[in-house]
């Protein structure tokens, strides 16, 4: 089955530290997208990213960047430098498709989210 | 541009009353997806449309849970007799067919059921 792991509940740094978040997912599909999102007090989910499973490449976005390892299912994100305004908690997530013919789509699998508090 | 976005943000009911909540998704976007998040969790599927036909539904979508998309655009999550355990944020989200396929979300209505 499709599963998502955030083994980090919750993390605490000091401004300007740099931090990990951790994210490792199983699934049975051969191709499928991973995503992060992120969410502030407010409950708005943000989106921060959307990876295609053949692309490894990393990728580096100002102070983010994620690091796609297929070999060990993990996508895992870093905020370098991080800031109070990072504080939030933040879910990695894994597509699993649903629908059929020109309804197909996906539907997201979720981790339990890391708590990230960013103290001044 | 117009974001996702949930009306209302915040509903207090008790035990045994009907709630409906409303969605509006990005104009252009044409598949709307109803989530919900449970305290400490990450939102988990409830239903999808593409259009106006609501193509998928989850097991957790009990018989007290009505979703519509009459017109294909906004969307409504209606829930009859309202248990304690339907207390959770409920989140709308949305995305286009044209391969992008990201969802972007909207603020979510938070439920409580007292």
């Amino acid at each position: 089955a499709q599963k998502v792991t955030q083994a980090q509940t919750e993390i605490s740094v000091v401004e300007k530290e740099d931090v990990t978040l951790d994210c490792v997912y199983e699934t049975r599909d051969t191709t499928y997208y991973l995503f992060w999102y992120k969410q502030p007090p407010s409950g708005e989910l943000v989106f921060l990213i959307r990876r295609n499973s053949f692309d490894e490449q990393n990728e580096i976005s100002g102070r983010y960047s994620w690091n796609f390892q297929k070999s060990t299912s993990s996508f895992n994100f870093t905020i370098t430098a991080s800031q109070v305004v990072d504080s939030a908690v933040y879910f990695c997530a894994l597509s699993e498709a649903i629908g059929n013919y020109g309804g197909a789509t996906n539907k997201l699998i979720f981790g339990t989210g890391t708590l990230l508090a960013v103290q001044p | 541009d117009t974001g996702v976005s949930q009306d209302p943000r915040h509903k207090i009911t008790k035990r045994g009353q009907n709630v409906t909540f409303r969605c509006d998704p990005i104009s252009e976007h044409n598949r709307l997806y109803w989530y919900r998040q449970t305290l400490g969790q990450g939102p988990e599927f409830l239903t999808y449309f593409q259009n106006e036909a609501q193509l998928e539904k989850s097991r957790l979508l009990s018989d007290r849970f009505s979703a519509e998309r009459p017109k294909g655009s906004f969307s409504t999550l209606e829930i009859q007799r309202t248990e304690q355990g339907d207390s959770a944020m409920y989140l709308c989200a949305s995305s286009d067919s044209g391969g992008e396929e990201t969802q972007y979300f909207g603020p979510g209505t938070r439920l409580l059921v007292l």
